[in-house]
């Protein structure tokens, strides 16, 4: 059974940027695309975009000029950064399995000085 | 990107009742379509994919049919644990993207 664990820090500084990883278990990184999926406090999901281990990654066009999203095969891992957050960017980030079956349990970031 | 138009946004019903929840694609997604249940606190549970096919260990009592652009999903005789708020999420086309949701509250 695969689990997703994200780690990263809990607060982060405006215009600073958001680095968080997600540490794959009982499964192989190396197929299909992994996602980062955010929600906002009270809100609804946000798809923040997805990495293929040999096609690269896809982005949402809302945060594509601040998202990057990286792949470690070697410690099947997967990584988000955001940079230049705001309060906006306060939200519960979870990654995702690529059939969307399998989420982490969530990382809460907060954009705050 | 493609809209996902989820309604209603809520609704209150009793243990026992059927609830239906809709969502309208802005354009074709074929059968590309994810439900989701969430309750506070934890992360999104896969119900349904392909619009109509059940995930491995989701009761009976949840279905879902369409394609194209118009989905429905259903929960026959809501049980307690069944509170909860909807979503459905297409990936038809990226950006994948997903309904508002639908808090199903008890009456």
């Amino acid at each position: 059974q695969v689990q997703l664990q994200e780690s990263g820090p809990g607060l982060v500084k405006p215009s600073e940027t958001l680095s968080l990883t997600c540490t794959v278990s009982g499964g192989s990184i190396r197929s299909y695309f992994w996602s980062w999926i955010r929600q906002p406090p009270g809100k609804g999901l946000e798809w923040i975009g997805y990495i293929h281990h040999t096609e690269g990654p896809r982005y949402n066009p809302s945060l594509k000029s601040r998202v990057t999203i990286s792949i470690d095969t070697s410690k099947n891992q997967f990584s988000l950064r955001l940079s230049s957050v705001t309060a906006a960017d306060t939200a519960l980030y979870y990654c995702v399995s690529p059939s969307m079956d399998v989420w982490g349990q969530g990382t809460t970031v907060t954009v705050s000085s | 990107d493609i809209q996902m138009t989820q309604s209603p946004s809520s609704l209150s019903a009793s243990v026992g009742d059927t609830v239906t929840i809709t969502c309208q694609a802005s354009q074709d997604i074929s059968n590309n379509l994810n439900w989701f249940q969430q309750k506070p606190g934890n992360a999104p549970d896969l119900l349904i994919y392909d619009a109509s096919n059940l995930e491995t260990g989701v009761p009976s009592r949840f279905s879902g049919s369409g394609s194209g652009t118009h989905f429905t999903f259903t929960i026959l005789s809501l049980l307690p644990e069944d509170f909860a708020t909807y979503y459905c999420q297409q990936y038809g086309d990226l950006p994948l993207t997903f309904g508002g949701g639908t808090k199903v509250a008890i009456k």
